[in-house]
């Protein structure tokens, strides 16, 4: 079945630093993949998305590249905010989910100024 | 992007009484829609996909007969936590999507207490 790996944190980041949150996947079809973020007090929304092999989405700074060789879609930010302290989700659907989101464990990320 | 309204956002009920939660899609309709539950510290884990005018289908290990789902309009779910115990106690949160393989929005989640 499908599941998604993202590394535990919490992770603790100065202000401007680079950040990094590894996410693995195990499908059995073409997922499509996707990081969702939760600020406290608020709910799910999604950052970004790719659809198929080498797409990179992306947004407000986040980047990640769908890795089908590496089954990989680590998000990537040049500079972190204080703001973009958050929970952070890696997760995929596919038709074998019938496209319900299955999701990693997240990563809680902390940026202190 | 399109909004998904969850409510209540916390409830706290007496073991044996039923709850129910109500996710609603206010400017889209949602032809399908999703149930997850989240445990503190860990993941949200599916318990079941609803498809409008149909019955859902629930994940496994997932009971059917205690977490009624209802999904009778193209804005409207329910889920109904029947006979709550304290080990059902969970956030709860719903998502909705327009159809197949097309962006879901999330709502706010439900803290369910059971006391």
């Amino acid at each position: 079945g499908n599941s998604v790996t993202q590394m535990e944190g919490p992770v603790t980041l100065s202000e401007e630093a680079f950040l990094t949150i590894n996410c693995t996947y195990t499908a059995t079809g073409y997922p499509s993949l996707f990081w969702y973020v939760q600020y406290p007090g608020e709910g799910l929304q999604l950052l970004l998305k790719a659809t198929k092999a080498d797409d990179k989405g992306s947004n407000k700074g986040f980047e990640a590249t769908y890795r089908k060789e590496t089954t990989s879609f680590h998000l990537e930010k040049g500079s972190v905010q204080v703001s973009d302290s958050a929970v952070y989700f890696c997760a995929l659907s596919d038709s074998n989910s019938g496209y319900a989101l299955n999701f990693g464990k997240g990563t809680s990320l902390l940026v202190t100024p | 992007g399109a909004v998904v309204s969850q409510h209540p956002s916390w409830v706290i009920c007496k073991s044996g009484t039923s709850v129910k939660i109500e996710c609603r899609s206010l400017d889209f309709q949602a032809t399908t829609m999703f149930w997850y539950r989240q445990f503190p510290k860990q993941s949200l884990m599916l318990m079941a996909t609803s498809n409008e005018g149909s019955k859902a289908t629930y994940e496994q290990g997932v009971e059917k007969d205690k977490f009624l789902i209802n999904h009778a309009s193209l804005t409207l779910s329910t889920l109904t936590v029947t006979s709550a115990h304290p080990e059902d106690s969970s956030f709860y949160i719903c998502s909705a999507s327009e159809g197949v393989n097309t962006e879901a929005f999330f709502g706010q989640g439900t803290r369910l207490t059971v006391v």
